[in-house]
């Protein structure tokens, strides 16, 4: 499986943006980026996934660099709902693997 | 959309008694099926995961088994619980054949904590 590197944690002020980062240097042709949010005591929920191109829906935009080894998610206003660990995965759809969560980045945000 | 049910929110069982945690999904047909495990403050850790009815892929070896009744009914047993199975069991869907372009949904989980 690619691997991703996220920073263990983030503090961000309400109503401020976020850029949440991921590394994936390893990262194939046929992987997809795909980003997930848990928060406290929930299951993990879709946020955001792209290929190439930089994505965008109501929930956050998708950065994605060009050379495809690293990403950004953006939350443009940081509420305190957003206050969750964010998981960055990679999956290759050419394989149909699982995906597999890494520990992510502990989003903190400050009133 | 898929929308999963999984039941119960919270369980308290003891050392030794059996466990049955059931997971039935809406809104697709033949998805793929997973049952993740997240220890108190840690990661999700995969434990089995389903391409079809009857059909079942174990990630570690354990103390459970998973089973696959029916296209969208996904089961996770054990017949004698050890204190080291307490955890938030997650239940999980992707639509189809489990393609890439398409995401998880999971479920709201069941928190089980073994005495």
């Amino acid at each position: 499986d690619a691997k991703t590197t996220q920073p263990n944690s983030m503090e961000s002020n309400e109503e401020e943006p976020v850029h949440l980062p991921c590394n994936h240097s390893t990262i194939s042709g046929t992987d997809y980026i795909h980003w997930y949010r848990q928060l406290p005591s929930q299951g993990p929920e879709y946020v955001i996934h792209g290929l190439t191109s930089n994505v965008n829906n109501r929930m956050a935009s998708l950065a994605i660099a060009e050379d495809r080894k690293s990403s950004t998610l953006i939350l443009h206003r940081a509420t305190l709902r957003d206050a969750a660990v964010y998981y960055c995965i990679l999956r290759d759809d050419n394989y149909g693997q699982n995906f597999v969560f890494g520990p992510g980045t502990r989003l903190s945000v400050l009133p | 959309s898929q929308t999963i049910h999984q039941w119960p929110a919270t369980l308290v069982q003891p050392v030794g008694s059996p466990l049955s945690l059931e997971c039935t999904v809406e809104g697709t047909s033949n998805p793929n099926l997973y049952w993740y495990r997240q220890a108190a403050g840690r990661g999700l850790q995969l434990l089995f995961y389903s391409v079809g009815i009857g059909q079942i892929s174990s990630e570690v070896p354990q103390n459970l088994s998973a089973s696959r009744p029916q296209d969208r009914q996904f089961i996770l047993s054990s017949k004698k619980l050890l204190l080291s199975d307490s955890g938030f069991y997650l239940c999980a869907s992707i639509p189809g054949q489990g393609l890439s372009n398409y995401g998880y949904t999971f479920g709201s989980g069941t928190r089980l904590t073994v005495v």
